[in-house]
């Protein structure tokens, strides 16, 4: 079955500093999203990461504070800027496979503590 | 926007008995999906049910989309099935975000 992978599964950063999440997955996929899960919460969408073009932010969420690249088909990065203790969450990509426009898939998460 | 509700929040249940969850949505779906999400955080699909009856093994999922609730049956439970179970709704087939309920979390002892 297909794979989607993300770097790093885990990391501990200091307040003021940026991480940046891999998301890669081994074949094409119609659809990219990143994801938050925040302690004991249920998973809010950050962004639609759009190949090529600007990520699609929801509500709540701006490109200065987590700006997501897309460069292909099967990769995607989104970057935690500027962090503070409130962004220590689970954050997931997720996708939907090329062929198959009814299910959506989630990556294992990578897990942020930020001290 | 689309409200999720799922209900009970949380579920204790001794190793072999049954249970169901439950999910009321706010609006007309043409997406809808229920996740375990294990201890380790990894998010597993079980099923996509727009509507209808699907099964798979112990598990079986029902959604009623006129009425605008979706149930998932668990039977005979182990252990393993214990984590975080969601559903999740889209206004539009698979392309467009989900969006999440809070989750019935279940233990299951032995």
């Amino acid at each position: 079955s297909a794979v989607i992978s993300q770097k790093p599964s885990r990391d501990i950063c200091q307040r003021g500093t940026s991480l940046t999440i891999q998301c890669q997955v081994d074949s094409q996929v119609t659809m990219m999203f990143w994801y938050r899960q925040q302690p004991g919460q249920s998973l809010t969408l950050i962004a639609t990461a759009n190949q090529g073009s600007e990520a699609t932010y929801e509500s709540g969420f701006v490109i200065d504070k987590f700006p997501i690249s897309r460069p292909n088909l099967t990769f995607s990065t989104l970057t935690v800027s500027n962090m503070s203790p409130e962004d220590s969450s689970i954050y997931l990509c997720s996708v939907v496979w090329r062929g198959r426009t009814d299910t959506q898939y989630f990556g294992p998460g990578t897990r942020l503590t930020v001290l | 926007g689309i409200q999720v509700e799922q209900s009970p929040p949380d579920l204790i249940l001794q190793e072999g008995a049954n249970s169901t969850l439950r999910c009321n949505f706010s609006d007309s779906v043409n997406n809808l999906q229920w996740f375990h999400q294990n201890p380790w955080g990894q998010l597993i699909n079980l099923f996509y049910i727009p509507s209808g009856t699907k099964q798979n093994g112990r598990l079986s999922a029902t959604t009623v989309a006129t009425e605008r609730y979706s149930l998932l049956y668990i039977s005979s439970s182990q252990t393993t099935d214990s984590g975080v179970y969601f559903c999740a709704v889209a206004f539009n087939q698979a392309g467009t975000a989900l969006i999440f309920g809070k989750g019935t979390t279940l233990s299951v002892s032995s």
